[in-house]
C-alpha cells in the first residue's frame, strides 16, 4: 500500500538555524512527492514537489531530493526565518491517481 | 486568480442535524476533492469527482456525501451528525483528475464543531 511516515514534532529552532524534517514513505509503483505548509487558521499551501527519483524540489530556500533507495524526501532550509513556524506535511500521490496520502504533519516553531 | 473559496469558515452544529459545506475550484480547474483534518485523525481523504462524476471515494461512512455541478463547484453533506465529525474540512481543486502529480491547491477550509 501507499502510506507517509514524518518524524514527530514539535521542532523548535532558533532563528537561522538549518532545519531538516525526516520523511519516508512507503508506495507501489513510481509516487509523486510533496510538502505542503499549513499556517494557523488556513488550508494548505503546496510548497514543493518532485515527480520522479533524483529529483530535487525547491522553493523559498526549502529544498528536498527524492530518494528511491533510501524511499526519503527529507526537507532541509539552511536558515529559518519566525515566520517559517508552521506545520509541515509530507505527502505522496501515484500518477493517475487524484488521492493524496499525508504523513501525520511535523509542526515547526522557530523562536527569535 | 482567485484561489479555492470555501463556505463557510466557520459552523457550529448539533448532533443529529445535517450540514453542507461548499467548495468552489479555481476557475478551470475540473476536478475537486475534500479532505478531514482532525488532530487525532490527521488528514483524511473523503473523495474526488470530476465532470460531476465521484471517481474516488475514502472510508468514510455513507452519512458522507458530496456532489460536483457542472460549473465545477462541489458540495459535500454530512448527515446524522456526530460529536466525532468535528474538524476541519478541506477542499482541494487541480486542473483534472489523474493530474495529481501537478499538484493540488487546496482552500483555506471550514471548521465544523460538533456540539
Amino acid at each position: 500500500g501507499n502510506s507517509v511516515t514524518q518524524m514527530e514534532g514539535p521542532v523548535t529552532l532558533s532563528e537561522e538555524a538549518f532545519l531538516t524534517i525526516n520523511c519516508t514513505y512507503t508506495a507501489t509503483g513510481y509516487p509523486s512527492l510533496f510538502w505542503y505548509v499549513q499556517y494557523p487558521g488556513e488550508g494548505l499551501q503546496l510548497l514543493l514537489k518532485a515527480t520522479k527519483a533524483d529529483d530535487k524540489g525547491s522553493n523559498k530556500g526549502f529544498e528536498a531530493t527524492y530518494r528511491k533507495e533510501t524511499t526519503s524526501f527529507h526537507l532541509e532550509k539552511g536558515s529559518v526565518q519566525v515566520s517559517d513556524s508552521a506545520v509541515y506535511f509530507c505527502a505522496l500521490t501515484q500518477y493517475n491517481f487524484n488521492k493524496f496520502y499525508f504523513g501525520s504533519g511535523t509542526k515547526l516553531n522557530v523562536k527569535p | 486568480k482567485a484561489g479555492v473559496t470555501q463556505t463557510p469558515r466557520y459552523l457550529i452544529k448539533t448532533r443529529g442535524q445535517q450540514v453542507t459545506l461548499s467548495c468552489s475550484p479555481i476557475s478551470g480547474h475540473r476536478s475537486v476533492s475534500w479532505y478531514q483534518q482532525t488532530p487525532g485523525q490527521g488528514l483524511q481523504f473523503l473523495f474526488e469527482y470530476f465532470s460531476e462524476t465521484q471517481r474516488n471515494k475514502g472510508n468514510f461512512p455513507g452519512r458522507f456525501s458530496g456532489r460536483q455541478f457542472s460549473n465545477s463547484r462541489s458540495e459535500m453533506n454530512v448527515s446524522t451528525l456526530e460529536l466525532g465529525d468535528s474538524a476541519l474540512y478541506l477542499c482541494a481543486s487541480s486542473l483534472g483528475t489523474g493530474r495529481a502529480n501537478y499538484g493540488y491547491t487546496f482552500g483555506s477550509g471550514t471548521r465544523l464543531t460538533v456540539v
